[in-house]
């Protein structure tokens, strides 16, 4: 089992809707959790970060953490063709010695 | 503050070849992550540096080193380059001082191998 798996995708949405990313993550002692957002041929840019169960919202991002179920999501509101890129989960465990982990990534295409 | 720099950002070597890439983490930053990605394999995890020693290492084998300079800069060294190293290979700061911190990337260079 891959520590971080994020849904396969690629994800199409129509512009204005909602989309949902989903990540889980294996290391139940995993303490910090990151949305990176990248362009093709970019590198990644931070758009979330969230430590503590519940929701996190900034603009038109809501992060959402679960910890009992390792479950962390991405929602991103009133879709815009610009968030079209590839949305990678990243998880660090307990302690600032401790690595951050990627998921695969899943593509977003947000049609106009 | 500058961001996380990265030189060159494209190099195209050939194989047997060897190859050094440098990072420049943002001010007051300690720790440099390098990573690998590639379109079939994702975001892979070379190793992290911090205070000059090696603190986390991924899967790859021991043609792919690094070091981290007093300043915190950092360099990758890959050596007998190989086909598959051809990627973009990745620099990332962090302060390596508090549990909840960020990790920020550079933009990366960009390797071919022919």
């Amino acid at each position: 089992q891959k520590e971080v798996e994020q849904n396969s995708g690629p994800l199409s949405v129509p512009e204005g809707a909602i989309a949902s990313l989903n990540c889980t993550y294996s290391d139940r002692g995993s303490q910090s959790f990151f949305w990176y957002r990248q362009y093709s041929g970019k590198s990644p840019e931070l758009i979330m970060s969230i430590y503590s169960n519940g929701d996190k919202e900034d603009g038109r991002f809501t992060a959402q953490l679960n910890k009992a179920s390792q479950y962390v999501s991405l929602l991103i509101r009133d879709s815009q063709p610009s968030d079209s890129a590839t949305y990678l989960c990243a998880v660090r465990g307990y302690g600032s010695a401790r690595q951050l982990t990627f998921g695969s990534g899943t593509q977003l295409t947000v049609l106009p | 503050k500058a961001g996380v720099t990265q030189t060159p950002r494209y190099l195209i070597k050939t194989r047997g070849q060897q190859v050094t890439l440098s990072c420049s983490p943002i001010s007051g930053h300690r720790s440099v992550s390098w990573y690998q990605q590639t379109p079939g394999q994702g975001l892979q995890f070379l190793f992290e540096y911090f205070s000059e020693t090696q603190r986390n290492k991924g899967n790859f084998p021991g043609r792919f080193s690094g070091r981290q300079f007093s300043n915190s800069r950092s360099e990758m060294n890959v050596s007998t380059l190989e086909l598959g190293d051809s990627a973009l290979y990745l620099c990332a700061s962090r302060p390596f001082q508090f549990d909840q911190e960020t990790q920020y990337f550079g933009p990366g260079t960009r390797l071919l191998v022919l």
